[in-house]
C-alpha cells in the first residue's frame, strides 16, 4: 500500500521567501511521486515528477523537489515566493495507474 | 502537450435528472482514463477508473448503478451522473494517463438543486 502525509495544511510566507512544502510518502515499491498544483476551481497542473531517475527534480515556475529516500522524503521548494503562487498544493505517489494524494497544503503569499 | 479538458465546465440540474460529462485527452491518447470527486477543502477521492473498449473498475463504495462511465473512444471518455440528488453535487476532475503520469481536466461543478 501507498501513502502520501503532507505536513502543514496551511503554509504562509512573505514575498520573496522561500517556499517549502513537506511531503513524506510511505511505499512497498520505488515510488513514483507528484507535485501538483491547484487554482480555484480548477483541475490540477502537474509541477513535476520524480520517477527513478535524478534525485533533485525541476519543474515548472521555477519549482523543485528533492527525492530522499533514506528520510522518506520528496519536499517541494522554491527560493522566491510569488503572489501567483497562492494555491493548494498536493503531494502524490503511484503513477500511471492509482494516484494517492497527500491532504494538500494551502499556501498563502503575502506582501 | 499532454492537455485534457471537460465539459462542461458547471451544470446545475434538478433533482432526479441524470447529467453527463465529458473528459478529453487532446494531444495524446489515453487508453486509461480517471475520475476523481472533490469536496470542498479536501483531497481528490477516486471514484472510478476507465479503461478504453472496457467495464469501468470502481472503487469501493461508489455506486456504479450511479455513476455510469463510458470509454468509448482514446481520447473521450465520459461520466453520467444518473438520478442526480443534492448530495451528489461536488466537484468532478477527471485525468488520461500518459504513460506514467496522470494530466488532468479543468473540473466540472456539479450543482443539483
Amino acid at each position: 500500500a501507498q501513502s502520501v502525509t503532507q505536513l502543514g495544511s496551511h503554509v504562509s510566507v512573505s514575498e520573496g521567501a522561500l517556499v517549502l512544502l513537506r511531503c513524506n510518502y510511505s511505499s512497498s515499491v520505488p515510488p513514483y511521486l507528484f507535485w501538483y498544483v491547484q487554482y480555484p476551481n480548477q483541475g490540477l497542473q502537474l509541477l513535476l515528477k520524480y520517477t527513478s531517475a535524478a534525485t533533485l527534480v525541476k519543474g515548472i515556475n521555477g519549482f523543485e523537489a528533492e527525492f530522499k529516500k533514506s528520510e522518506t522524503s520528496f519536499h517541494l521548494t522554491k527560493p522566491s515566493a510569488h503572489m501567483s503562487d497562492a494555491a493548494e498544493y498536493f503531494c502524490a505517489v503511484g503513477g500511471g495507474n492509482k494516484l494517492t494524494f497527500g491532504t494538500g497544503t494551502q499556501l498563502k503569499v503575502e506582501l | 502537450g499532454a492537455v485534457v479538458s471537460q465539459h462542461p465546465s458547471r451544470v446545475i440540474c434538478k433533482s432526479g435528472t441524470s447529467v453527463k460529462i465529458e473528459c478529453r485527452s487532446l494531444d495524446f491518447q489515453a487508453t486509461t482514463m480517471f475520475w476523481y470527486r472533490q469536496f470542498p477543502k479536501q483531497s481528490l477521492m477516486l471514484m472510478a477508473t476507465s479503461n478504453e473498449g472496457s467495464k469501468a473498475t470502481y472503487e469501493q463504495g461508489v455506486e456504479k448503478d450511479k455513476f455510469l462511465i463510458n470509454h468509448a473512444s482514446l481520447t473521450l471518455s465520459t461520466l453520467t451522473v444518473t438520478s442526480a440528488h443534492p448530495e451528489d453535487s461536488s466537484f468532478y476532475i477527471c485525468s488520461a494517463r500518459d504513460r506514467d503520469t496522470q494530466y488532468f481536466g479543468p473540473g466540472t461543478r456539479l450543482t443539483v438543486l
